[in-house]
């Protein structure tokens, strides 16, 4: 059973649209929820950290929030730079194991 | 510019070969790990070193074999591939008692013919 689930799948933006990604987690003792953004062929990059809920994290154009149950990665005004796969990730007890999402793929269109 | 540097990019490989993947990290960091990644999916835990010891496997093929040489390198070394193993392979690093903040490199692609 999947414990991090990301939607939707796919988002296509013109530039300028706002919009937010969701990322529902079912995990019980939650250690941490990261955002990494990930170009095609590329390593995945770390965006933000949250750990508690009520939460939020800035950079750029990005604000990511916590729930108890998800967490959201709102882009504000995005540019085609913004385009990539975001994941996100869990980390419950066990040190050092991250259970990914499946990602949403976004594409911001001129 | 990524501070987690994999070699070689690309490898192709027969199912009888032996071949290794590189990884250095200069950042200090004492958490070294490697992922798999198939295409449209998440990356997937392979091993993770702390300070230079193996301290998770998830249960992968002993046809994946890796090192941690000292606190800078990781390699992973492959013997008797099979195809399906062709994948993109990410090497990260980590402070010692962080597991979420992960600097990935940009990945080995390998394809096992």
């Amino acid at each position: 059973e999947d414990q991090v689930t990301q939607s939707p799948e796919a988002l296509r933006l013109q530039e300028g649209e706002s919009s937010s990604l969701n990322c529902s987690y079912t995990v019980s003792g939650l250690r941490g929820l990261f955002w990494y953004r990930q170009d095609p062929g590329k390593g995945p990059e770390f965006l933000f950290t949250l750990y508690s809920a009520g939460e939020e994290k800035e950079k750029e154009r990005l604000k990511a929030t916590l729930t108890k149950k998800e967490s959201f990665l709102h882009i504000t005004a995005p540019k085609p730079e913004d385009s990539a796969t975001y994941l996100c990730a869990v980390r419950e007890d066990s040190w050092g194991k991250l259970q990914f999402g499946a990602g949403t793929q976004v594409v911001v269109t001129p | 510019d990524t501070e987690v540097t994999q070699t070689p990019k690309h490898l192709v490989m027969g199912m009888t070969n032996k071949k290794s993947l590189k990884c250095e990290q200069h950042m200090g960091h004492r958490a070294m790990y490697w992922y798999k990644q198939k295409a449209k999916k998440p990356p997937e835990l392979m091993f993770v070193y702390s300070y230079e010891k193996l301290s998770i496997n998830e249960s992968v093929p002993s046809r994946f074999s890796p090192e941690c040489p000292n606190s800078s390198l990781l390699n992973l070394h492959l013997h008797a591939l099979q195809p399906e193993d062709s994948a993109l392979y990410l090497c990260a690093s980590s402070q010692a008692d962080e597991g979420g903040e992960l600097f990935f490199g940009e990945g080995s692609r390998l394809t096992v013919l």
